[in-house]
This record gives C-alpha cells, sequence and structure tokens, in this order.
C-alpha cells in the first residue's frame, strides 16, 4: 500500500528566511501525481504545489518550490522569503492513479517567527 | 462563486444519537471524498464516490455511512455505532483522474457530548 512520512512534526523558520519541508512516499507505480497543501489556522486546505512523476522538472510556484527525487521517492517542499501568512500545517499527499484517492502524510506545523 | 459548501460548522451530538453532515459543491466534479481530521493527525478518508449512486469505502468506513444520489451532494451520516466520532470532518471533491486537484470545503467540527 501507498504511505506517505513527514518526519517533522514541526518547523519553525525567521521571516523572510527558507525553509525545507521534508516528505518520503512509498509507491509501486511509474506514473503518479503528489500534492504539498496547506492548512492555515482557519483550517482551509488549501493546494500549494502539484508534481508530476514523469516530469523531471521540479515545480515552482512562486516563493513555493519543490525537490523531487524520484528514485529516492523523496518529495520536499522549499518555502522561500519566509512570511508570516505561511505559518501553517502543511500536508504532503500522493494520488493513487488507479483510484483516484489522496493519501496524505501526517503534517508539519510550520512557524513562522517575525 | 463555485466552491464546496460544508454544513454546520459546528455540530454538538449525545452518544447514541446520528448526526448528518452535509456537502454540496458546484464545480460540476464527478468525484466526491470525506476525510476525517484528529488533533496532530493527517488526513484520512472515510468514503469516496467516483460518480453518481457509487461510493467505496476508505481507510476508516465502519461506523459511517454516504449516500450519493445527486452529482453535487454526498453527505455523510456518524451512526451511533462510531466509537469516536468527535473530530473534525473534511469533504473534498475534484475531476476525476489522477491528476484531479481536490478541493475542500471548510470543514464540520463535531464534538460529541
Amino acid at each position: 500500500a501507498q504511505t506517505v512520512t513527514q518526519s517533522q512534526p514541526e518547523m519553525s523558520v525567521q521571516e523572510a528566511e527558507t525553509v525545507t519541508l521534508s516528505c518520503t512516499y512509498d509507491t509501486s507505480e511509474s506514473d503518479y501525481y503528489l500534492f504539498w497543501y496547506k492548512q492555515p489556522p482557519s483550517r482551509q486546505m488549501i493546494l500549494v504545489i502539484r508534481q508530476e512523476a514523469y516530469k523531471q522538472q521540479n515545480a515552482t510556484e512562486n516563493r513555493f518550490s519543490v525537490n523531487f527525487q524520484k528514485a529516492a521517492k523523496s518529495f520536499s517542499l522549499k518555502i522561500s522569503d519566509s512570511q508570516l501568512g505561511d505559518a501553517a500545517m502543511y500536508f504532503c499527499a500522493y494520488i493513487e492513479g488507479n483510484t483516484g484517492k489522496l493519501i496524505f502524510g501526517q503534517g508539519t506545523t510550520l512557524q513562522v517567527k517575525p | 462563486d463555485g466552491g464546496i459548501t460544508q454544513s454546520p460548522k459546528y455540530l454538538f451530538r449525545k452518544e447514541g444519537q446520528n448526526v448528518t453532515l452535509s456537502c454540496e459543491q458546484n464545480l460540476n466534479h464527478d468525484a466526491m471524498y470525506w476525510y476525517r481530521q484528529d488533533p496532530g493527525q493527517g488526513l484520512r478518508l472515510i468514503y469516496y464516490s467516483q460518480i453518481v449512486n457509487d461510493f467505496q469505502k476508505g481507510d476508516i468506513a465502519e461506523g459511517y455511512s454516504v449516500s450519493r444520489e445527486k452529482k453535487e451532494s454526498f453527505p455523510l451520516t456518524v451512526t451511533s455505532a462510531q466509537k469516536n466520532p468527535t473530530a473534525f470532518y473534511l469533504c473534498a471533491s475534484s475531476l476525476w483522474g489522477p491528476s484531479g486537484e481536490l478541493f475542500f470545503g471548510e470543514g464540520s467540527r463535531l464534538t460529541v457530548l
């Protein structure tokens, strides 16, 4: 069964600095999608970034980028120029190709210090 | 505006009572999902539906039931058989397929007294 692991329950970063959140996953599929979702205190889940496994180029969305290492099954999220509004819980997720089910990691709570 | 609406936002229930959480979407999405979130944990899938009149159990379906009579609606009933129902419940929808981004509602907080 596919699993997603986030080994950092909590992280903190100084405003304007860069932080990297880690995620590893396990799958036997060759083609799949990976996601990072953000859940702020309002608890509304928001998609941050998406990576297609067959694309070698790492996805980028403004200050958010990923380091996708397919062979290592690693999918980390880098947040550059951290802002106070980035403070939230971040979830790494993997989508099963044959069912469309999204499988989530345990989450990492990010604190941004002014 | 298009989106997903969950209601109620907060709900209190006495032990032994069934309760139904509403989820409505106007995004014309095929697939809908119910997730449960407990403090300090990730989201766990309860049920999902790919098309109208069809749904599948997720990882923690025991004590829950759903229906999908309309494309727009996917209500979740938390039955008295659910041993620990106090949690935050999130509904989501997506276009069907492995690349489909999930769009989430704002969630419903259920507390059993």
